[in-house]
């Protein structure tokens, strides 16, 4: 059975850090592409960020490019996102996502991680 | 990077047709034949429901179907049902990055 699990999210100041953590099982993580997408409370879907099986192509929305870094390693079946100079307006619901090709149809999606950056 | 363009709301009566629309630019939608809708019920995780603008997987009632004609998407729900009430959003590959539409309430009334 395919599993995503997200962790690490929580409470932090403006301008802190914060690494989220995707963990999957029942797949071989290195055959997919994985990606991030978050949900602001109320709102709609955003595309945050996404790598390649190997980690060698990864790209991000505008709004997080220079901020936020996503890694992955397949050894530990394990997402990563990192999240720098944190604002208010990234305070959201993290999703960790699969797809089989670069041009998303996300077909397994985690629980997700509530991120709030508040003072 | 603007979001693709959704109606905030849709409606319709039980056993009836309702279509969304999803409108992009020939950058994203346009351009690439890989279009997606997911749905939302509250609280939950979202579902594909359709990949490549047409395509179902496994398990996605034929109810629900997908079309574009030029830079807007479809998404079409047949014989609406109850449990159909929830949020839509579309998707579209734009070249190195995905774009999401604001999502559309679809309401069972």
């Amino acid at each position: 059975e395919v599993q995503l699990v997200e962790s690490g999210g929580g409470l932090v100041q403006p301008g802190g850090s914060l690494r989220l953590s995707c963990a999957a099982s029942g797949f071989t993580l290195s055959s997919y592409w994985m990606h991030w997408v978050r949900q602001a409370p109320g709102k709609g879907l955003v595309w945050v960020s996404r790598i390649n099986g190997d980690g060698g192509s990864t790209s991000y929305a505008d709004s997080v490019k220079g901020r936020f870094t996503i890694s992955r390693d397949n050894a530990k079946n394990t997402l990563y996102l990192q999240m720098n100079s944190l604002r208010a307006e990234d305070t959201a619901v993290y999703y960790c996502t699969r797809s089989s090709y670069s041009y998303g149809q996300f077909d397994y999606w985690g629980q997700g991680t509530l991120v709030t950056v508040s003072s | 990077q603007s979001a693709l363009t959704q109606p905030p709301s849709a409606s319709g009566s039980p056993g009836q047709s309702v279509t969304i629309s999803c409108t992009g630019t020939s950058s994203d939608v346009g351009g690439y034949n890989y279009v997606s809708w997911y749905q939302q019920h509250p609280g939950k995780v979202p579902k594909l429901m359709i990949y490549e603008v047409s395509k179902r997987p496994s398990g996605v009632p034929d109810r629900f179907s997908g079309s574009k004609s030029g830079n807007t998407a479809s998404l079409t729900v047949s014989g609406l049902q109850a449990e159909d009430e929830a949020d839509y959003y579309c998707s579209s590959y734009a070249g190195s990055i995905l774009l999401f539409g604001g999502g559309t309430k679809l309401t069972v009334l």
